[in-house]
């Protein structure tokens, strides 16, 4: 079982819907968590951190649920520059590596 | 624009070769650390460095070896090159004493291509 899963889509849904991504970790210990964005042959860019009691950043919202192990990430009013690769990250805190899930893609159409 | 840079961007290697890729940091980032980025996957990680030693490994073989300079440039050595060593190459760092708790910032990555 991989430390963290993903549904790896592709999302393919119009311009303004709303779409919500979810993530299981297997790692109880993990403490700090992540939604990374992918552009197509480019490097992850941190898109936001997640906190247990949710956060918001504009149109994206994220929750995490530790008792469940698990992350959300929900995007409002979706645009067509918001087409890339999502990746759910946890990290044990401190200096750790940082663990990956294989990403979802999503693709927003006209 | 990103404050870790990469080099070279694109490389092809035979089987067998060794090969060296090569990592500025952004100055005050202590940590670096590497991932191998396999086409359709998520970053694995290769190894941390934590002022110029080695603090973290993931599950690489030993022919997966580093160094970090007091520069805080670094490099990734890959000996005896294999087919599945083919993948994008991604430095990463943190600020001192943030660690992962601020978010990595990524370099733009190797694209390693074995034949």
């Amino acid at each position: 079982r991989k430390e963290v899963e993903q549904d790896p889509g592709p999302f393919n849904v119009p311009e303004g819907a709303t779409v919500a991504f979810n993530c299981t970790y297997s790692n109880s210990a993990s403490q700090s968590f992540f939604w990374y964005r992918q552009d197509c042959r480019k490097e992850p860019k941190l898109l936001m951190s997640v906190y247990s009691s949710g956060n918001e950043d504009g149109r994206f919202t994220a929750q995490l649920n530790r008792a469940s192990q698990y992350i959300s990430l929900l995007i409002r009013d979706s645009k067509l520059s918001d087409s890339a690769t999502y990746l759910c990250v946890v990290n044990k805190g401190g200096r750790r590596a940082l663990t990956f899930g294989s990403g979802t893609r999503l693709q927003v159409q006209p | 624009e990103t404050g870790v840079t990469q080099s070279p961007t694109h490389l092809i290697k035979t089987r067998g070769q060794q090969v060296t890729l090569r990592c500025s940091s952004q100055s005050g980032h202590n940590t670096v650390s590497w991932y191998q980025q396999a086409l359709g996957q998520g970053p694995q990680f290769i190894f941390q460095y934590y002022r110029e030693e080695e603090n973290g490994r993931g599950n690489f073989p030993p022919r997966f070896s580093g160094l970090q300079f007091p520069n805080y440039s670094s490099e990734l050595n890959v000996n005896a090159l294999e087919l599945d060593d083919s993948a994008l190459y991604l430095c990463a760092s943190s600020p001192t004493g943030g660690g992962a708790n601020y978010g990595y910032t990524f370099g733009s990555g190797t694209r390693l291509t074995v034949v």
